[in-house]
């Protein structure tokens, strides 16, 4: 079955320490996307990606960073210099040709502790 | 410009009942317009999508209302469950070559009450 796998499901990090969250699909999509939530909030864009080894930053990119080597993958990296990483996150893609909605993954809920 | 607003940010509606979550845009080169549902701790999936060809699409119980010349939107759902209660995003996207961000509304938590 196609679909968009996140990894873990939930991590939990010390204040202080990067984390790298797995995105991969199977769904031979170009473009791939990350996204925030916040408890009772909305999609928050962090970065994407419409090709292989080009990305553009989102709404919210200060304090994550991103790779996209191949195109199944997208990591995303919380740094330390995300002051307020505890959140849930979800990875997306979509095709380069319409109709244009996304697929998302299950998500990762990451908490400082 | 690139902003869809979504009203209400929640909604409670008895079982049998028509959920009605409305979407407005500035955008008119807006072309696609997906609605997401999102039970807790999951990710979104769609549920239904409209192009601006046409005014109305129905799947099941859920519809799609589009008013191009008041750039509105809405999802009615029709005899709603329990089942139903969950997150419902809306969101727009423009056309043109290659793959588009959807530009997301700010959610409505819909919550049927048996």
């Amino acid at each position: 079955d196609g679909g968009i796998t996140q990894s873990p499901k939930y991590l939990f990090r010390k204040e202080g320490q990067n984390v790298t969250l797995s995105c991969e699909q199977n769904l031979n999509h170009d473009a791939m996307y990350w996204y925030r939530q916040d408890p009772g909030q909305g999609l928050r864009l962090i970065y994407y990606s419409q090709i292989v080894n080009d990305f553009q930053k989102g709404d919210i990119a200060e304090g994550y960073s991103v790779s996209r080597e191949k195109k199944e993958s997208f990591p995303l990296t919380v740094t330390s210099a995300q002051k307020n990483p505890t959140a849930f996150y979800l990875c997306a893609s979509s095709a380069r040709t319409g109709p244009y909605g996304y697929t998302f993954g299950s998500g990762t809920r990451l908490t400082v502790v | 410009q690139q902003q869809v607003k979504q009203s209400p940010q929640s909604l409670i509606v008895q079982k049998g009942g028509i959920s009605i979550i409305n979407c407005a845009y500035e955008n008119t080169a807006f072309d696609y317009f997906p609605w997401y549902q999102q039970f807790p701790g999951k990710g979104p999936a769609l549920l239904i999508a409209i192009r601006p060809d046409v005014s109305e699409k129905k799947e099941g119980r859920f519809t799609i209302s589009f008013n191009k010349s008041a750039k509105q939107f809405s999802l009615h759902i029709m005899d709603s469950q329990p089942g139903d209660s969950a997150t419902y995003f809306c969101a727009a996207t423009p056309g043109g070559q290659g793959a588009q961000k959807l530009v997301f509304g700010q959610g409505t938590r819909l919550t049927i009450n048996p």
